[in-house]
């Protein structure tokens, strides 16, 4: 099947910094791409749908200035955590669409001290 | 409001034993069933994909049926094993409109452990 790569798998940042975080699709082109954040023993939540060449599409309550994304071609997509916050500390998950199928990264483990 | 629901929340069983996993829905206008296996601290890995047709579909040891008229499905783990051991996220579908990416609604998921 389709792969989606992640990167990093893991980082821990200082208060007020700012991580990048990447999702490619490896053998695939993705016109869209999904950001989720999960925390612990819960589910996916979708945070913003990642369109190449265009703006990206926040769910309500996102903060689409803490949240930068960029999808600057068909195959990578990145979000940026602005200044980040502890209480930013989570799990990010990227997603590819092929057809109807969805394809999913490795995660972000991501840690704000 | 579109939701999906999970059950048992958490499951513990016998390595070799069997388990079975309901999703309940209520997303429209539908327009397919997922299965995804999630390990600790890792992304989702499909497991099954399921349009309003069918019924069922099998993968190794996993099989999904799939009732649309009670929006109701079910995953069902043969003889399970040690590495069995993750979460399983029920996922739907609504039906993709022409320049629209369908959104994907997330159950809660089921953690089971197998255990020796």
């Amino acid at each position: 099947g389709a792969v989606v790569s992640q990167h990093p798998s893991r980082v821990i940042c200082k208060s007020g910094t700012s991580v990048k975080i990447e999702c490619r699709s490896l053998d695939f082109q993705a016109t869209t791409m999904f950001w989720y954040r999960q925390f612990p023993k819960q589910s996916l939540m979708l945070m913003a749908t990642s369109n190449e060449g265009s703006k990206a599409t926040y769910e309500q309550g996102v903060e689409k200035d803490k949240f930068l994304i960029n999808h600057a071609s068909l195959t990578l997509s990145t979000l940026t955590v602005t200044s980040a916050h502890p209480e930013d500390s989570s799990f990010y998950i990227c997603s590819a669409r092929e057809y109807t199928e969805a394809f999913f990264g490795q995660g972000t483990r991501l840690t704000v001290v | 409001k579109n939701q999906v629901e999970q059950s048992p929340q958490s499951l513990i069983i016998l390595e070799g034993k069997n388990c079975t996993l309901q999703c309940n829905y209520t997303v429209s206008p539908f327009s397919n069933l997922r299965w995804y296996k999630q390990d600790t601290g890792r992304g989702p890995v499909s497991l099954t994909i399921m349009t309003f047709s069918e019924n069922t579909k099998s993968n190794g040891r996993y099989t999904a049926t799939l009732d649309a008229d009670t929006k109701q499905s079910s995953l069902h783990i043969t003889a399970s094993q040690l590495s069995d051991s993750a979460s399983y996220i029920c996922v739907v579908s609504t039906y993709i409109t022409t320049g629209t990416a369908s959104k994907l609604t997330f159950g809660t998921g089921t953690r089971l452990q197998v255990t020796l």
